[in-house]
């Protein structure tokens, strides 16, 4: 066990709706990550939070998200999805910027 | 675009084997490599770490690093069917933002 939990562990929703996805990093970690995992795809990066402001970012578009809250929690928002969008998100937690990140069990989101 | 390259597999080793994982990554800035075991449907477990060139062992597992080549690989000692996942080989670099940058990953099957 990671000390990481995500929530929910699955979630249907509908082309164009929205949906926020949770994360409750270790205790001490001050960086978040959150990934995209397409079937059969390494894991995407989406965003990195490093004491609550974004450190840098992939290659989504701006519908994708997020905040880091002080109790070491964050979370992932996407608006108006898409079908495309389907996959499971992944939170990873680490000390710092550089170091050793560890995943939660993840979000399997389907668009449907 | 920073890549890292990984063998497609699958590659399948009879129990008790040396199971030989390797991974080639394009950004010569990258300082932190990683190497993750993920079950099917579950989420990413690191492995190993390594940060010097050289190998850096750990129980069956053995992380080696090239730096000049660009290379690292994973061995597994004494292969069991427990550790037929996929590996997920992973970098880090200060000038993509501490940006983790996954492989697609390589299936490894390990036969009784």
């Amino acid at each position: 066990e990671t000390g990481v939990t995500q929530s929910p562990t699955h979630l249907i929703k509908t082309r164009g709706q929205q949906v926020t996805l949770r994360c409750s990093s270790q205790s001490g970690h001050n960086t978040v990550s959150w990934y995209q995992q397409a079937l059969g795809q390494g894991p995407q990066f989406i965003f990195q939070y490093y004491r609550e402001e974004e450190n840098g970012r992939g290659n989504f578009p701006p519908r994708f998200s997020g905040l880091q809250f002080p109790n070491y929690s964050s979370e992932l928002n996407v608006n108006a999805l898409e079908l495309d969008d389907s996959a499971l998100y992944l939170c990873a937690s680490s000390l710092d910027q550089w170091d050793e990140q560890y995943f939660g069990p993840g979000t399997r989101l389907t668009v449907t | 675009q920073k890549e890292v390259e990984q063998n497609s597999g699958p590659l399948s080793v009879p129990e008790g084997a040396i199971a030989s994982l390797n991974c080639t990554y394009s950004d010569r800035g990258s300082q932190s490599f990683f190497w993750y075991r993920q079950y099917s449907g579950k989420s990413p477990e690191l492995i190993m770490s390594i940060y010097s060139n050289g190998d850096k062992e750990d129980g069956r597992f053995t992380a080696q690093l090239n730096k000049a080549s660009q290379y690292v690989s994973l061995l597994i000692r004494d292969s069991q069917p427990s550790d037929s996942a996929t590996y997920l080989c992973a970098a880090i670099s200060e000038g993509s933002n501490y940006k983790l940058t996954f492989g697609k990953g390589t299936l490894l099957t390990v036969n009784p």
